[in-house]
């Protein structure tokens, strides 16, 4: 089956500073990707995704995503942080059913000043 | 201004009381589904409905019960059958159902059980 692995629970990092968010993924054949954020107490917000093609994907709100088909990972970076991107973000990859997407654990960032 | 909306926005639930969680959208998309979301947990699938009138349960739909009368509406009752309900609950809707379809997140309804 699907899944999707969010080694980190907690990364912290200073204001300003770059940020790479891992996502290690389990599937067989070619993966639909995704990255969500969650601000507290809110709905998911869809960062980016990847479906085929340039595996560097770009994102809302200054963030990317690289895909790597050899180390089976989909990480997520930011090279400068601001305060506003404390949040909780998630790792999602579609299922074969089609009709669900199966989400890593989360990370929680925190930015400290 | 398009988008989907969840009522509401906290639920109080008693013991053997069975509750209903709104989920509507105005985006004029096929498909819609609801997530359970846990601490630590991340979100998993209860039931999702690829058109009017049709749902098939997720990973984890026994004490839940949804219908699709209306493209627009996607209720869900969290039945006294439930026995964890403490949760926050997630909808969510596509253009169509598909792996290549991005699904778009409601609010969503934090439920506590009294």
């Amino acid at each position: 089956a699907q899944s999707v692995t969010q080694p980190d629970i907690h990364i912290t990092v200073s204001e300003g500073a770059s940020l790479e968010l891992r996502c290690n993924y389990s599937y067989g054949a070619t993966p639909y990707l995704f990255w969500y954020v969650q601000s507290p107490g809110q709905g998911l917000q869809l960062l980016l995704k990847y479906f085929s093609g340039d595996t560097l994907v770009q994102g809302i709100k200054g963030f990317e995503a690289e895909f790597k088909r050899s180390q089976s990972s989909f990480n997520l970076r930011k090279p400068s942080v601001h305060w506003s991107d404390a949040a909780e973000y998630f790792c999602a990859v579609a299922s074969n059913s089609g009709y669900a997407l199966n989400f890593g654990k989360g990370t929680s960032l925190l930015v400290t000043p | 201004d398009g988008g989907i909306t969840q009522s509401p926005k906290y639920l109080f639930r008693k013991e053997g009381q069975n509750v209903t969680l709104s989920c509507e959208q105005n985006l004029n998309h096929d498909a819609m589904y609801w997530y359970r979301q846990d601490p630590g947990q991340g979100l998993r699938l209860i039931y999702y409905s690829q058109i009017v009138n049709d749902f098939q349960k997720g990973d984890i739909a026994e004490g839940y019960s949804v219908s699709r009368e209306k493209k627009e509406s996607f209720p869900l009752t969290v039945t006294s059958a439930q026995k964890n309900p403490t949760a926050f609950y997630l909808c969510a809707s596509s253009v169509r159902g598909g792996q290549q379809e991005t699904q778009y997140f409601g609010p969503g309804t934090r439920l506590l059980v009294l």
